[in-house]
């Protein structure tokens, strides 16, 4: 039973514009949320995250949105550079989760096109 | 050297190999994670190790064994694997853990295993 599912494998969005990636989860002991981006050949680096306390967290370009009732994130990308193409991977974890358990979903693959 | 370092980045081992996989953290962190990541499938948390204590076994085969000697290295013995073994090993560390959630994990670029 996968709890943190990411429905697109992939989308591609030209330079500039927005890149919106999803994430759905099942678990509603969750309660913290992480964006990691992984380049080819590379480990996941984490990118922003998000405590359930609060429905939006924002850094530079990115930000992430977290609608607790649907128990679905989003991160916005804006604007989108070629330089974000790149595996974004969403994850879970939460109080009643074991030590310092993240919960992965299975990635989407974005291309940024110049 | 910065980050989370792995070594070797690349093996190929036969079934009936041991090899050892070698991380190495530089953060100042004292928890520190073993994953797995098969093809098209979410990241596999394997081992926790939190001031050098294992605190979590996912359910993990015998034939992966770690070893945590310091809070700075991370070591996955393998032995006997099988073919659907075969994946990319990703160590991660993080700020001391607690059970009131996780923290940012910060990973090495992964060791790509190859069993024949």
């Amino acid at each position: 039973d996968q709890q943190v599912k990411q429905n697109s494998p992939s989308l591609s969005v030209q330079e500039g514009r927005i890149s919106i990636l999803n994430c759905d989860y099942t678990n509603s002991m969750f309660d913290y949320f992480l964006w990691y981006k992984k380049y080819p050949a590379e480990g996941p680096t984490f990118l922003i995250s998000i405590s359930s306390i609060k429905d939006k967290n924002e850094d530079g370009r990115f930000t992430v949105f977290l609608n607790k009732s649907a128990k679905h994130l989003s991160l916005h990308i804006v604007p989108s550079q070629p330089g974000d193409s790149a595996v974004y991977f969403c994850a879970a974890s939460g109080v009643g989760t074991s030590y310092g358990k993240l919960t992965f979903g299975q990635g989407t693959i974005l291309t940024v096109h110049p | 050297e910065t980050g989370v370092t792995q070594t070797p980045r690349h093996l190929v081992m036969g079934m009936t190999n041991k090899k050892s996989l070698k991380c190495e953290q530089h953060l100042g962190h004292n928890a520190m994670y073993w994953y797995k990541q098969s093809a098209k499938k979410p990241l596999e948390l394997m081992f926790v190790y939190s001031l050098e204590e294992r605190v979590e076994n996912n359910s993990v085969p015998s034939r992966f064994s770690p070893e945590c000697p310091n809070s700075s290295h991370l070591f996955l013995h393998l032995h006997t694997l099988q073919p659907e073994d075969s994946a990319l090993y990703l160590c991660a560390s993080s700020q001391p853990l607690s059970l009131a959630g996780a923290n940012e994990q910060f990973f090495g670029p992964g060791t790509r295993l190859t069993v024949l």
